[in-house]
């Protein structure tokens, strides 16, 4: 059975930092592309960044490009999202998902249960 | 960016009636390479994670019943619930695959009448 858990959200004042991690299990962890998708409260979905199965590709949306690092440590089978200078806006539950589909081109077939990051001062 | 706009973004619909989602891209998301629509469609619970209900605009991922339908093709796609149950109750959103970066639709709430 796939698994997906984060760990590391909170709360952080404006213009701190948070690093996400993802463990995941169930499947070849090495193999597929992972992608971060957050969700603001009572709003709907975001995808934040995704990088490709072997880490060589990243991508990023434009509201959090140059403030969001997202790496991977295929030996950990880890995902993580390094998020600095956060703002209010960025303020949501984020998810950790599977991607399937070519290269960054990607559907999700597999999510975790989130974890909360509340940016507020 | 490619802007998906999903209509309506509310439904009622009674039980065992038809239910019908429309998802619109701003660019086509036909790839011609491949013939394929890089569309999905997801199903998310309240208090629960999105669900995979279906790729490629029209391929039923594996255990999804056989109610929920896609189709479409290019700019303009739809999701059919051919029975409402009363665990169909969800947001619904649709997913462009096609360019980075990745998009949404708003979503599109569905409740019993």
């Amino acid at each position: 059975e796939v698994q997906l858990l984060e760990s590391g959200g909170g709360s952080v004042q404006p213009g701190g930092s948070l690093r996400l991690s993802c463990a995941a299990s169930g499947f070849i962890f090495s193999n597929y592309g992972m992608s971060w998708v957050r969700q603001a409260p009572g709003k709907g979905l975001e995808w934040v960044s995704g990088i490709t199965d072997s880490g060589g590709t990243k991508n990023y949306a434009d509201s959090v490009k140059g403030r969001f690092t997202i790496s991977r440590d295929n030996a950990k089978k880890t995902l993580h999202l390094q998020m600095s200078s956060l703002r209010g806006e960025d303020t949501a539950v984020y998810f950790c998902v599977k991607g399937l589909g070519n290269g960054w081109a990607n559907w999700f077939d597999a999510w975790g249960q989130g974890t909360l990051v509340t940016v507020s001062s | 960016d490619i802007v998906m706009t999903q209509s309506p973004d509310s439904l009622a619909v009674s039980l065992g009636e038809r239910a019908t989602i429309n998802c619109k891209s701003s660019q086509n998301v036909l790839y011609n390479s491949d013939n394929k629509n890089y569309l999905a469609w997801y199903q998310q619970k309240p208090g629960q994670p999105p669900k995979l209900l279906i790729y490629w605009a029209s391929t039923r991922e594996s255990g999804v019943p056989d109610r929920f339908s896609g189709s479409g093709s290019g700019t303009d796609f739809t999701l059919t619930i051919s029975s409402l149950q009363a665990e169909d109750v969800a947001t619904y959103y649709c997913q462009q695959y096609y360019s980075v970066p990745l998009t949404f639709g708003g979503g599109t709430k569905v409740e019993i009448k």
